[in-house]
């Protein structure tokens, strides 16, 4: 079935920096593009990165423009984001999300991977 | 950047009952709006994207309705299941994505 599933998630210290993975099965992961979704604790939905399925165009939130960094291997079924110069407001539950269809500019998403959490904490 | 807002922030409901929940939208988004559910613990689950189309898998108690900058998630005669916390998103004018603050509905 369709699948995302996230690892790499851990405590780092103010400062520190960190890469997360996603690995893709069940679908042609080329074909879609992919985001990252986080969640702080007991808090809302925030949108923080995208990249194209090709790899072409990536996108970024505010609050992580010039600290984070979103990449794909698409031989490998696999989306990465590289997070550096980390904060104690980045501590959150970073999900992967696959845009919904692959076809059109239309960003919902479906399906997300669980999650990992990422605790930046001295 | 599109702000999304949600009413009220918690519902309480008797199992059976109706659950209606509006979410607004600071500029038009047409009809790219979608719905989510989150259970704690785990992750969202898409419910309705197009404003009004279920997804997959999607029981046809959950409907949506709207277009522009007013929209409802309608939850008819609720089951124990549909507890949980409801988030919008609009992915009409993006980057960046944008979610509504979520409501929670819960067991009255």
């Amino acid at each position: 079935q369709v699948q995302l599933v996230e690892s790499g998630g851990g405590v780092v210290q103010p400062g520190g920096s960190l890469r997360l993975s996603c690995a893709a099965s069940g679908f042609t992961f080329s074909d879609y593009d992919i985001h990252w979704v986080r969640q702080a604790p007991g808090k809302g939905l925030e949108w923080v990165a995208s990249i194209r399925y090709d790899g072409s165009k990536k996108y970024y939130a505010d609050s992580v423009k010039g600290r984070l960094t979103i990449s794909r291997d698409n031989s490998k079924n696999t989306l990465y984001v590289q997070m550096n110069s980390l904060r104690a407001e980045d501590t959150a539950v970073y999900y992967c999300a696959r845009k919904g269809a692959a076809a059109g500019d239309f960003h919902w998403f479906d399906p997300w991977g669980q999650g990992t959490l990422v605790t930046v904490s001295s | 950047e599109i702000v999304m807002t949600q009413s009220p922030a918690t519902l309480s409901v008797s199992p059976g009952e109706t659950a209606t929940l509006s979410c607004r939208a600071s500029q038009s988004v047409s009809s790219n709006l979608a719905w989510y559910q989150q259970k704690p613990g785990q992750a969202p689950r898409l419910l309705i994207y197009g404003a009004s189309t279920r997804a997959t898998g999607i029981p046809a108690r959950f409907s949506g309705s709207g277009s522009g900058t007013e929209f409802t998630l309608t939850i008819s005669s609720l089951q124990s299941e549909d507890f949980a916390v409801y988030y919008c998103q609009q992915y009409n004018n993006w980057p960046p994505v944008t979610f509504g603050p979520g409501t929670k509905v819960d067991i009255k």
